[in-house]
């Protein structure tokens, strides 16, 4: 079965700081690739998301995330943080096989302005 | 847009007694989920419907729990009995197409936080 690791579970930052959150996945075969975010008093939204091509992809409000096959990986970026980042991210993947998505148990991202 | 509508929004109830949550997604979402999120936890996976079709409910405690779509619209998902355990948020999800196509981008309810005493 499909598993997602995210290991940091509360990451504190000061706005314009870097961010990376990691995630990892366990399956061999094709995978498609998701961030959602949830801010707070709101409902899980989509933040972006790999299919195929660029392993660098690009989502809304200047995140990122890069998937590296070779380390079963697809962690979210983004140069300069703001305190309206403040928000839990859940990292989630779907095997080809499964079509079902599964989830990590996220990451809470406080940003102190 | 309307995005997907739960009710109610939270709900305490004790041990031992029913409880049914209700899910009306984005209007044209052919797919429907039931997930359940357990507090430090992500969203795990209950039931998914393609239209009136429940596809997967492996996941689904069906010793108790149940879950309906009727005309391929709304969704109700009941619990009964209820047990301590059960006390998490019930998310209710929807997205666009069927098949190869689902998952591609779910939108989430702002789910029913459900606290058993």
């Amino acid at each position: 079965a499909q598993s997602v690791s995210q290991h940091n579970h509360h990451v504190i930052l000061s706005e314009a700081a870097s961010l990376e959150l990691g995630c990892n996945y366990s399956y061999g075969g094709t995978v498609n690739l998701f961030w959602y975010v949830q801010y707070p008093g709101q409902h899980l939204q989509l933040l972006l998301k790999y299919f195929s091509g660029d392993p660098l992809v690009k989502g809304i409000k200047g995140f990122e995330a890069e998937f590296i096959k070779s380390k079963f990986s697809f962690n979210l970026r983004k140069p300069s943080v703001q305190w309206s980042d403040t928000a839990e991210y859940f990292c989630a993947v779907l095997s080809g096989s499964a079509r079902q998505l599964t989830f990590g148990s996220g990451t809470q991202l406080t940003v102190l302005p | 847009e309307a995005g997907v509508v739960q009710s109610p929004r939270y709900k305490i109830i004790e041990k031992k007694q029913p409880v049914a949550f209700w899910c009306n997604p984005i209007s044209g979402h052919n797919t429907l989920y039931w997930y359940r999120q357990n507090l430090g936890q992500g969203p795990e996976l209950l039931i998914r419907y393609e239209n009136e079709e429940a596809v997967d409910d492996s996941q689904l405690p069906k010793d108790r729990f149940s879950a309906e779509r009727l005309k391929g619209v709304d969704s109700t998902l009941k619990i009964q009995p209820a047990e301590l355990g059960d006390s998490a948020v019930y998310l209710c999800a929807s997205s666009l197409g069927t098949g190869a196509t689902t998952n591609e981008k779910l939108f989430f309810g702002s789910g029913t936080q459900l606290s058993v005493l």
